[in-house]
C-alpha cells in the first residue's frame, strides 16, 4: 500500500547548526504535505505545510521542500535550539482536504548543548 | 482560547474491560479525528466524525471499536473488551469545516492506553 516514509530513525545536532530531516512519499496522488513536530508525552504541533505546485515554503526558521520528482520532502531548520529537539513527522493527506493523513514513521531530532 | 481537550490522559484497563476515550474539539470547531499511534510509529487515522454523523470510519477495527460524537459533549471513542494489542496513544484533532485545503489540524494531548 502507499507509505510515507523516512530516511533516517534519529539525528543528533550541534545547538546552533542547521538540521535537515528527510522523508520520501510512495503515494504520486499526493498534493498536500505537513510536517508535525511532536514532543515526549504531547500530540502533534503542526509546524509547516506545502502544497504540490510549490517545491519551497519557508517559515519562522524552518524550510520545506518539495521535490515532486523523486517523491521526496525535507525540512530543514536554522540554527536549531534546544527546544527543537523531539520526533518529527511528515504527513500527506493525498487529493483533497485533512481527513486522513497518512503519517511517516518519524525522527528524532537530539539537539546537543 | 483552549485547545483539543482530551481525557483522560492516562487509561489503564484489564484484558476484556472497556475503554471510552473523550474529547473535546477546540471551540467553534465541529469536526473531529481520532488517530492511534503505537510506540516509535507515527499515527495512524481510525474515524472521522462530524456532528451527529461518522464521515469516514474506514481506519477502524469492524469489531469492538466505535465512535461518536453527540450533539452536544465531547466526541467518544469506545473500545469493547480490550485487549493487549489495543494499547496504544489515542490522539484526537479538530478543525473548524470540512477538510479544506491549507486547514490545519489541532491535535490534543492524547490518551494513554494501557491494557494490563
Amino acid at each position: 500500500g502507499e507509505s510515507v516514509g523516512l530516511h533516517l530513525p534519529t539525528l543528533s545536532v550541534q545547538e546552533g547548526d542547521n538540521s535537515i530531516i528527510n522523508c520520501a512519499y510512495s503515494n504520486s496522488a499526493s498534493d498536500y504535505f505537513i510536517w508535525y513536530k511532536q514532543e515526549s508525552g504531547k500530540g502533534p504541533q503542526f509546524i509547516i505545510d506545502i502544497r504540490s505546485n510549490m517545491d519551497k515554503r519557508q517559515g519562522q526558521r524552518v524550510t520545506v521542500l518539495l521535490n515532486k520528482t523523486v517523491k521526496h520532502l525535507s525540512l530543514q531548520i536554522a540554527a536549531t535550539q534546544p527546544g527543537d529537539s523531539a520526533v518529527y513527522f511528515c504527513a500527506e493527506n493525498g487529493n483533497f482536504g485533512n481527513e486522513k493523513l497518512t503519517f511517516g514513521t518519524g525522527t528524532r531530532l537530539t539537539i546537543i548543548p | 482560547n483552549a485547545g483539543v481537550m482530551q481525557n483522560p490522559r492516562h487509561l489503564v484497563r484489564r484484558r476484556g474491560q472497556e475503554a471510552r476515550l473523550r474529547c473535546s474539539p477546540m471551540k467553534g470547531h465541529s469536526h473531529v479525528y481520532w488517530y492511534r499511534q503505537l510506540p516509535e510509529e507515527g499515527l495512524k487515522f481510525m474515524v472521522y466524525l462530524q456532528k451527529e454523523n461518522i464521515i469516514d470510519e474506514s481506519g477502524m477495527p469492524k469489531e469492538r471499536f466505535s465512535a461518536e460524537f453527540p450533539k452536544e459533549g465531547p466526541s467518544i471513542l469506545r473500545i469493547q473488551q480490550v485487549v493487549r494489542g489495543d494499547s496504544a496513544a489515542y490522539f484526537c484533532a479538530s478543525s473548524p469545516s470540512l477538510g479544506m485545503v491549507n486547514e490545519k489540524l489541532f491535535f490534543g494531548s492524547g490518551t494513554q492506553l494501557s491494557v494490563l
